[in-house]
């Protein structure tokens, strides 16, 4: 079965500040693997997803995360976090095997200081 | 554009009654799931359809049951209610195999609570 670890469950950064939110997976083959994003009472927003090729992906906001199997990590990067940003990131895990059904992390909660 | 639509958003029920949740797909998207998020955790799924069929289940209560209707609309009945059934219910939506299917677009998620 799959699984997914978030190792913060609470990081606080500066506006301007570089943010690495970490995220390792288990699984038994590739990974489809996602950043969703969840703002105080509302629903969960793809930031972006990785299925194969360039482990580098680009997603929405200006964030990027890179898959490296070796560790078996998916971490969110963003060079310049903006007060908008403070939120709650899940990353997920999907496995084609099972229907694509979602396996999330515990979340990381993000705060933003002026 | 459009997205996936949960009704309603809020609701407010009593031990032991029963609740129905409804989820309105994306356009054109044929596979729906249902996922349960309590209060600090992550969300927890709970079952899926393709093309009007159960697709997956994980784990859902037996007092709990879906379907998947033929404009692809689902709904969620929730029976016997207890307080621990206090969460967020969130819909999720993808496209057929082929387009997209790997990918849910998450609808703004169903408050229930359960006093």
């Amino acid at each position: 079965a799959q699984s997914v670890t978030q190792p913060d469950i609470h990081i606080t950064v500066s506006e301007g500040a570089s943010l690495e939110l970490r995220c390792n997976y288990s699984y038994g083959a590739t990974p489809y693997l996602f950043w969703y994003v969840q703002s105080p009472g509302q629903g969960l927003q793809l930031l972006l997803k990785y299925f194969s090729g360039d482990t580098l992906v680009q997603g929405i906001k200006g964030f990027e995360a890179e898959f490296k199997r070796s560790q078996s990590s998916f971490n969110l990067r963003k060079p310049s976090v903006h007060w908008s940003d403070a939120a709650e990131y899940f990353c997920a895990v999907g496995a084609p095997g099972s229907n694509y059904k979602l396996t999330f992390g515990k979340g990381t909660l993000l705060t933003v200081n002026p | 554009a459009a997205g996936v639509i949960q009704s309603p958003r809020h609701l407010i029920k009593e031990k032991r009654e029963t609740a129905t949740l409804k989820c309105y797909p994306i356009p054109r998207h044929d596979t729906v799931y249902w996922y349960q998020q309590g209060p600090g955790q992550d969300p927890q799924f709970l079952i899926s359809f393709y093309e009007k069929m159960q697709s997956d289940k994980g784990s859902i209560p037996d007092r709990f049951s879906a379907q998947q209707f033929s404009d692809y609309h689902s709904e969620l009945n929730m029976s016997s209610l207890e307080l621990g059934d206090s969460a967020l219910y969130f819909c999720a939506s993808s496209p057929p195999p082929g387009q997209g299917g790997d990918t849910q677009y998450f609808g703004p998620g169903t408050r229930l609570t359960v006093l």
